[in-house]
């Protein structure tokens, strides 16, 4: 268990409306990821962050940001939702020498 | 960007062993992973392969070979509770913060 939680679990929402998912660890994990997970697409990264205030974009950062003020939260923001953003976000860290990734219970996200 | 192949389904009976293939393109990689991804569950970490061979966990091994780009996961004696999906993530050194870029995934099915 790498200690991480994502609230909320689930979430409906209108298009247009500003949506914000968070990801919560409590060990100190230097490196932090959002992934969405699609039918027919697998898992694909959104936004990193390398430390607090460190980002960066992933494959499909495109009406997503990412705000990191404190180690232990990471923060998935979708300015204004759109249909093509219904999907289940998944947040993760990477520990050990292998830094290997490690998942948090995941997000279900509709947008109507 | 890097492909990540792996067959879409496979189904095999309880007890039986079955294998599931990854292939990868080779420039820049710098090491591979496999998860376990119960329906509706986050991915779990299953394995880690950098250097060529076979690690062996229990029931699940992992095999790499670098100069052909190629990985597989062998389960063994297979249980009912092994029915999920499996995902082969590959990280290319030049990406930021220990990125990985999955597959598909691989849907196995274990049947009676």
């Amino acid at each position: 268990d790498a200690g991480i939680t994502q609230s909320p679990r689930h979430k409906v929402t209108e298009t247009g409306t500003p949506v914000t998912l968070r990801c919560h660890q409590t060990e100190n994990h230097r490196y932090m990821y959002w992934y969405r997970q699609d039918p027919g697409h697998g898992l694909r990264l959104i936004h990193y962050s390398y430390g607090v205030k460190d980002t960066d974009k992933g494959e499909v950062s495109d009406g997503y940001s990412v705000s990191r003020s404190k180690t232990e939260d990471f923060l998935l923001t979708l300015e204004s939702a759109t249909s093509s953003q219904t999907s289940v976000y998944f947040c993760a860290i990477s520990e050990g020498v292998s830094e290997t990734q490690y998942f948090g219970p995941g997000t279900r996200l509709l947008v109507l | 960007g890097q492909n990540i192949d792996q067959p879409t389904e496979m189904t095999a009976t309880e007890g039986a062993i079955v294998q599931i293939n990854c292939t990868y393109q080779t420039s820049g990689f710098n090491g591979l992973f496999w998860y376990q991804q119960h329906a509706g569950e986050a991915p779990t970490f299953l394995s880690y392969n950098v250097l060529d061979g076979l690690e062996e966990k229990g029931r699940f091994s992992s095999f790499l070979s670098r100069s052909k780009g190629y990985s597989y996961l062998l389960l063994k004696e297979l249980q009912m509770k092994d029915s999920a999906s499996y995902l082969c993530a590959v990280r290319y050194s030049g990406a930021g913060s220990y990125q990985l870029t999955f597959g598909k995934g691989t849907k196995l099915s274990v049947i009676p």
